[in-house]
């Protein structure tokens, strides 16, 4: 069974708009949760984070929003850029265990220029 | 380069054949780790050493499956009796031991069992 989902499997936006890529997730033991970026032929790259004991955080042009009694987060890029277009990887882990991630199945984002 | 270094990246072989693919960490880091990612799934956690340990091999599928990391830098995971299924990029990353989740991964190898 799938713990973090993101059901969106690919996204379109035009440059300068924002992007929002979304993710839930079911196991409840989840307190850490992380955005990864994976463009072609690369490994992932680390986004950014956030803490269970928060609600938002930001960096530069991502914001990270984690509403836990909905079990949802999302991943706000503003403004999207063509440099943006990738493969997002929404990442969870519980109990400090932070280099066991659970990752969703990704979803693909294509910024238009 | 000072990335995390994967070989081979390409691997294909036949079923039944015993594999071994390397990760070379990025120097410095004391944490390393393997995750699997088949076609169309997200990365699927396999094992992490810290040091030369295993600390967490949970991620394992079955005894087929083995690493090392026998001086703490350079790790080999080992693949014995490959299956079909095993078919996909097996990803390494570093990390400094601080337990972050921000992990440095390598481009992957990808595995072909025929």
């Amino acid at each position: 069974d799938q713990q973090v989902k993101q059901n969106s499997p690919s996204l379109s936006v035009q440059e300068g708009r924002i992007s929002i890529l979304n993710c839930d997730y079911t196991n409840s033991m989840f307190d850490y949760f992380l955005w990864y970026k994976k463009y072609p032929a690369e490994g992932p790259t680390f986004l950014i984070s956030i803490s269970s004991i928060k609600d938002k955080n930001e960096d530069g042009r991502f914001t990270v929003f984690l509403n836990k009694s909905a079990k949802h987060l999302s991943l706000h890029i503003v403004p999207s850029q063509p440099g943006d277009s990738a493969v997002y990887f929404c990442a969870a882990s519980a109990g400090g265990s932070n280099y066991k991630l659970t990752f969703g199945k990704g979803t693909l984002l294509t910024v238009n220029p | 380069g000072a990335g995390v270094s994967q070989t081979p990246s390409n691997k294909v072989t036949e079923k039944g054949k015993y594999v071994e693919l390397r990760c070379d960490p990025i120097s410095g880091h004391t944490a390393l780790y393997w995750y699997r990612q088949s076609l169309g799934q997200g990365p699927e956690f396999l094992i992490y050493f810290q040091g030369t340990g295993a600390a967490d091999d949970s991620g394992l599928p079955n005894d087929r499956f083995f690493a090392v990391r026998p001086e703490g830098s350079v790790s080999t995971l080992k693949i014995q009796r490959t299956e079909r299924g095993d078919s996909a990029v097996y990803l390494c990353a570093s990390s400094f031991g601080q337990n972050t989740g921000e992990l440095f991964f390598g481009e992957g190898s990808r595995l072909t069992v025929l």
